[in-house]
């Protein structure tokens, strides 16, 4: 069974511009979550899809977007680049919103803004 | 605000030696606790969800208890391995909510 995919694998932005960040979760999952770690910070929440919905944003501003298609792959977009959005994010996703579901990760997306 | 902390940081010991971790948490709505196990240059592992006061858990040489009346899990390791070394991370959420993680300890296991 294949496991959670993201792309690209790595990302050179500079400041201002977009990024767009791809994720495939495992085949019957229905939830995807979208992670940030910055140098020096734990993970951190940043969106959660479900069924195509927006269930929970985290403390991120509104330039950190994102959606969930029919196939329950997923997009995050950045807006707007700033340095300090240089980081991993990580995609996961679960079986359902069931809060004692495990979340599978994905390799990561490494963001860099220059 | 469900900030999460663990304890050590970070930590070193020497193969075969059995080694514990501390998370805590804030008690009130508690729903679940995770654990995970992030290797270097790999992906989040998960280890145990637990959601009942008193949960054990067991995985070969890795265990992991709950308190969630004073907000707290253990995770042990016995007998330590080179392959042990790793980023453990424990994260909690409330119902209906995604994880908030702990900064992780890190642990490194010399042969």
């Amino acid at each position: 069974e294949a496991g959670v995919t993201q792309s690209p694998t790595h990302l050179i932005k500079t400041r201002g511009q977009q990024a767009t960040l791809r994720c495939s979760p495992i085949s019957g999952h229905t939830s995807v979550y979208w992670y940030q770690q910055a140098l020096g910070l734990g993970l951190q929440f940043l969106l959660w899809y479900d069924e195509g919905e927006e269930r929970n944003r985290g403390n991120f501003p509104p330039r950190f977007s994102g959606r969930q298609f029919p196939n329950y792959s997923s997009e995050l977009n950045v807006n707007a680049l700033e340095l300090e959005d240089s980081a991993l994010y990580l995609c996961a996703s679960s079986f359902g919103t069931v809060s004692s579901y495990e979340q599978y990760f994905g390799p990561g997306t490494r963001l860099t803004v220059t | 605000i469900l900030n999460v902390e663990q304890s050590p940081q970070s930590l070193h010991v020497q193969e075969g030696d059995s080694t514990n971790f501390t998370c805590s948490f804030p008690s009130s709505n508690f729903y679940a606790l995770h654990w995970y196990r992030w290797e270097t240059a790999k992906s989040p592992e998960a280890l145990f969800v637990m959601t009942l006061n008193g949960d054990e858990k067991k995985k070969g040489r890795i265990s992991a208890t709950l308190n969630t009346k004073e907000g707290y899990s253990y995770l042990y390791i016995k007998g330590s391995q080179p392959e042990d070394s790793a980023t453990y991370l424990c994260a909690r959420n409330q119902a209906g909510t995604a994880l908030i993680f702990g900064k992780g300890t890190t642990l490194s296991v010399s042969s």
